[in-house]
């Protein structure tokens, strides 16, 4: 199966301020079939962008996905109040679809 | 809107069985695969198969093969997944998930969980 490793498991920020969280997979991943999700406690997870770029119905432009092969990025570009949650990468082109362990994105 | 209502949360004994709901509305139903996903406590999502409402047709992890069973009902608009020979380790929240196409769990809307608590 393929191994999704998330970095780093926290990230300490400040509204405003710009997020960078990676993905990176154990073997090459179809472009096509990588997504992220938004977790807030309590909550099921709200998907953010599809085949690593495309973002989901509603989803601001802030948030924005980029990479390939076997690296990947979520950037949301100015944190607002509401992002503050953990986010998760997920590749769902080969059986079993696999997510990465984790970022939680919490208030400095 | 599309909604996807879960089962209540359940508690159940190690070697039961248990059989969680999800009800859609909002959208076609036959259009969209179901998948089934959970969290275990503190814990990262894990994928556990998917059901196409439109055929019937299944595909599980392969984990789950042999313990697990998804159905969907079109008149009621209903999935469902019966996980059987609990253990602890089961313990987790399931969610359903819907997709708009073939994939190994993405899910575009989800929800809202149902809590199955395995203990003797």
């Amino acid at each position: 199966e393929i191994v999704l490793t998330q970095s780093p498991g926290t990230l300490s920020l400040s509204p405003g301020e710009r997020a960078t969280l990676s993905c990176r997979a154990s073997q090459s991943v179809s472009s096509t079939y990588l997504a992220w999700y938004q977790q807030k406690p309590g909550q099921a997870p709200r998907l953010l962008i599809y085949g690593a770029s495309s973002r989901a119905t509603g989803i601001p432009d802030r948030f924005s996905g980029s990479g390939s092969g076997t690296d990947f990025t979520l950037t949301i570009s100015r944190l607002e109040p509401e992002d503050f949650a953990v986010y998760y990468c997920q590749q769902y082109g080969r059986s079993p679809g696999t997510f990465g362990q984790g970022t939680k994105v919490e208030i400095k | 809107q599309v909604q996807l209502v879960q089962s209540g949360a359940e508690v159940k004994k190690p070697g039961a069985s248990v059989k969680v709901s999800c009800e859609a509305s909002g959208y076609i139903f036959s259009s969209y695969y179901i998948h089934w996903l959970r969290q275990a406590p503190g814990q990262g999502l894990e994928w556990m198969g998917m059901v196409n409402p439109s055929s019937g047709g299944t595909n599980y992890a392969q984990k789950f093969q042999g313990r697990v069973t998804m159905t969907s009902d079109t008149p009621t608009s209903t999935v469902y997944m019966d996980l059987s020979s609990l253990r602890s380790d089961d313990t987790a929240v399931y969610y359903c998930a819907r997709d708009r196409g073939f994939s190994y769990g993405l899910g575009d809307s989800w929800g809202q969980g149902t809590l199955v608590t395995v203990s003797s």
